[in-house]
């Protein structure tokens, strides 16, 4: 399974929009990438889903550049609700393994 | 999206005693679940894959006589937790996948082993 690099925390203000950067130098062919948002006690909730270049939905874009050898999700105008643990996890998604190794995450920190 | 449920969502147990955690699949049938493990300030920790009708697949490191798992339908799987002791207690989430391999985590069970 491919390892995973993030920024171990990040602050912004409200209303700003947020990156957070993932490395995955060994991504594999056959691989997504997918990112996820956790709060205190709570299982994380899945936000984007992306194989290569540009996947945008409603609450989030995720970057993948053409080597997907990285990615960056993008939150835009965050809240202080946005305050979260970021994970990025890279796995194949169609097969029957499947199972998301889960790196270090990024604690985003948003003030007012 | 899909709902992932647990059952319970806290278990406060004394050493020595066994608890039982419930995973659902609450909209979808679910061929495969995934047991995490998560210590406090850390990221998750993968204990094992759970598929239906088969054996669970377990994390090297992780004992499945202490950590049974039982994945009886497709909507359910169990994690039992045998001879706990307080080096157990931790944050105990499931995970699982729809047919069309997105996955969906449910929202935890805190486990206190006194």
């Amino acid at each position: 399974l491919a390892k995973t690099t993030q920024p171990i925390s990040m602050d912004s203000y409200e209303g700003q929009e947020v990156n957070i950067t993932c490395s995955h130098n060994n991504i594999a062919t056959n691989d997504y990438i997918t990112w996820y948002q956790q709060f205190p006690s709570q299982g994380p909730r899945f936000i984007i889903q992306g194989y290569k270049t540009k996947v945008t939905n409603e609450v989030a874009s995720l970057f993948i550049p053409a080597d997907r050898k990285s990615s960056t999700l993008s939150l835009p105008r965050v809240s202080l609700s946005d305050t979260a643990v970021y994970y990025c996890l890279v796995g194949a998604r169609r097969t029957n393994a499947g199972k998301s190794t889960f790196g270090d995450g990024t604690t985003l920190t948003v003030k007012p | 999206g899909a709902v992932v449920s647990q059952h319970p969502s806290w278990v406060i147990c004394k050493s020595g005693t066994s608890v039982k955690i419930e995973c659902r699949s609450l909209d979808f049938q679910a061929t495969t679940m995934f047991w995490y493990r998560q210590f406090p300030k850390q990221s998750l920790m993968l204990m094992a894959t759970s598929n239906e009708g088969s054996k669970a697949t377990y994390e090297q490191g992780v004992e499945k006589d202490k950590f049974l798992i039982n994945h009886a339908s497709l909507t359910l799987s169990t994690l039992t937790v045998t001879s706990a002791h307080p080096e157990d207690s931790s944050f105990y989430i499931c995970s699982a996948r729809t047919v069309g391999d997105e996955q969906y985590f449910g929202p935890g069970t805190r486990l206190t082993v006194t």
